[in-house]
């Protein structure tokens, strides 16, 4: 069973700081995406990575940065969080052989910035 | 990504009662469409797909039905039962652009009422 761990369940930070969300997956996907969770608005993908290094905007990247150094972990940054960010956020893998539409997801950091 | 509608974005149905969440889709060539359930607190997982293929896909109590001419699909839940209430996605995969984006529905609260 596909097993995709984020760092924290929920997350307090304070306007202005530079924040981390850590995703692991223990699959050896290819493929790993953030995406935001809003009431109302579905899932929004922010960015994702296909491969070590590499890595493509989604949606809704603005303010935010990704980084993938190995191919187990892909992290998200918000460079100076904003109250706007304040939201749940889900990481999810999936293998280069999957269909399009499949997902494995984390459990979802809830982050507050104040 | 795709722009896809998901509605109702809210329904409540009495226990044993049928429920249908529908999603239309603008212009896609994709040929593949899937579901997922969020239950309050859990990670999205996907409960039902479809191809383009076939109109419609049944797996126990739930089911999708396919319509391409019209573009929409949508879910078909009976005999409701309270662990149906969640909140559902539909989604839909980019197939003009890139391969990984998947954009999801607005989500559609369920509520099972006993």
């Amino acid at each position: 069973d596909v097993k995709v761990t984020q760092s924290s369940r929920y997350l307090v930070k304070r306007t202005g700081e530079k924040v981390f969300l850590e995703c692991v997956q223990d699959m050896d996907h290819e493929n790993m995406f953030w995406y935001r969770q809003d009431p109302g608005l579905g899932l929004r993908l922010i960015y994702f990575s296909y491969d070590v290094k590499m890595k493509e905007k989604g949606d809704i990247p603005e303010g935010y940065s990704v980084s993938r150094e190995k191919k187990e972990r892909f992290s998200l940054i918000l460079e100076s969080a904003s109250t706007n960010q304040t939201s749940m956020y889900l990481c999810a893998s999936t293998d280069r052989a999957a269909d399009w539409g499949q997902r494995h997801f984390g459990d979802g950091t809830r982050l507050s910035i104040l | 990504g795709e722009n896809v509608e998901q509605h109702p974005s809210t329904l409540s149905v009495q226990e044993g009662d049928s429920a249908v969440i529908k999603c239309t889709y603008s212009d896609s060539a994709s040929n593949y469409f899937p579901w997922y359930k969020q239950e309050l607190g859990k990670r999205p997982q996907l409960i039902i797909d479809i191809r383009s293929n076939v109109g419609e896909k049944k797996d126990q109590r739930i089911a999708v039905t396919l319509n391409k001419t019209a573009k929409h699909f949508s879910l078909h839940i009976t005999e409701t039962q309270p662990e149906d209430s969640a909140v559902y996605f539909c989604a839909l995969p980019d197939a003009s652009g890139s391969a990984r984006q998947l954009t999801f529905g607005s989500g559609t609260q369920l509520t099972v009422l006993p």
